[in-house]
């Protein structure tokens, strides 16, 4: 167990749909990634928070957005959703700076 | 530049045999370069990294090889088991910013 709660683990939505994905990081640390998972995509990195701000950016779309909370818990928010948009969300946290990563167990999402 | 190219995307290997995975890169401004291992249905969890002041890393039968010149560095798996099937992945990142890059991964299979 990384330590690392992703929620809700499956997610089955229709398209044009707005669905909001949950990340609760590890004790103590206050950098969090969301890194998207498709079979022909590998792991895109999507956005990263350190203790409450947007630090880095990746090729996020912008139907996509994201946010962490005073708590450090970081929610990942996808509109007007599309069917490509299916796939496994993951939600990454470290310590502070781009080092050792510890990833949750993700979040499918299946967009019908 | 902020692209990970990693080789191949799949391995079939005879147990006990050597794998080897080999990522390259073209930002010189990476630091920290390490190799992550997914099984299905599970997060990806760090296996082992380097820096690029050593060629090398050892821990138990995993290694890294690290050609800064090249830009270049590779995972070996040594005496490899069944148990070793799964995804690997490549990643490298910078401390003068927060972004994580993973390459594509490589589908490794060690047949029994």
């Amino acid at each position: 167990d990384s330590g690392v709660t992703q929620t809700p683990k499956h997610l089955i939505t229709a398209t044009g749909q707005r669905v909001t994905l949950r990340c609760s990081p590890r004790s103590g640390d206050l950098s969090v990634y969301w890194y998207q998972q498709s079979l022909d995509q590998g792991l895109q990195f999507l956005i990263q928070y350190y203790n409450g701000e947007e630090r880095a950016k990746g090729n996020i779309l912008e139907r996509f957005s994201a946010q962490q909370f005073p708590d450090l818990h970081s929610e990942l928010n996808l509109s007007s959703l599309e069917l490509g948009d299916s796939a496994l969300y993951f939600c990454a946290s470290s310590v502070g700076g781009p080092e050792k990563l510890f990833f949750g167990s993700g979040t499918q999402l299946s967009v019908l | 530049q902020q692209q990970v190219k990693q080789s191949p995307q799949s391995l079939i290997v005879q147990k006990g045999g050597i794998s080897i995975i080999n990522c390259a890169y073209e930002n010189t401004a990476f630091d920290y370069f390490p190799w992550y291992q997914q099984f299905p249905g599970k997060g990806p969890a760090l296996l082992i990294a380097i820096r690029p002041d050593v060629s090398e890393k050892k821990e138990g039968r995993f290694t890294i090889s690290f050609n800064k010149s090249a830009k270049q560095f590779s995972l070996h798996i040594m005496d490899s088991q069944p148990g070793d099937s799964a995804t690997y992945f490549c990643a490298a990142s910078w401390s003068g910013t927060y972004k994580y890059i993973f390459g594509t991964g490589t589908r490794l299979k060690v047949l029994a």
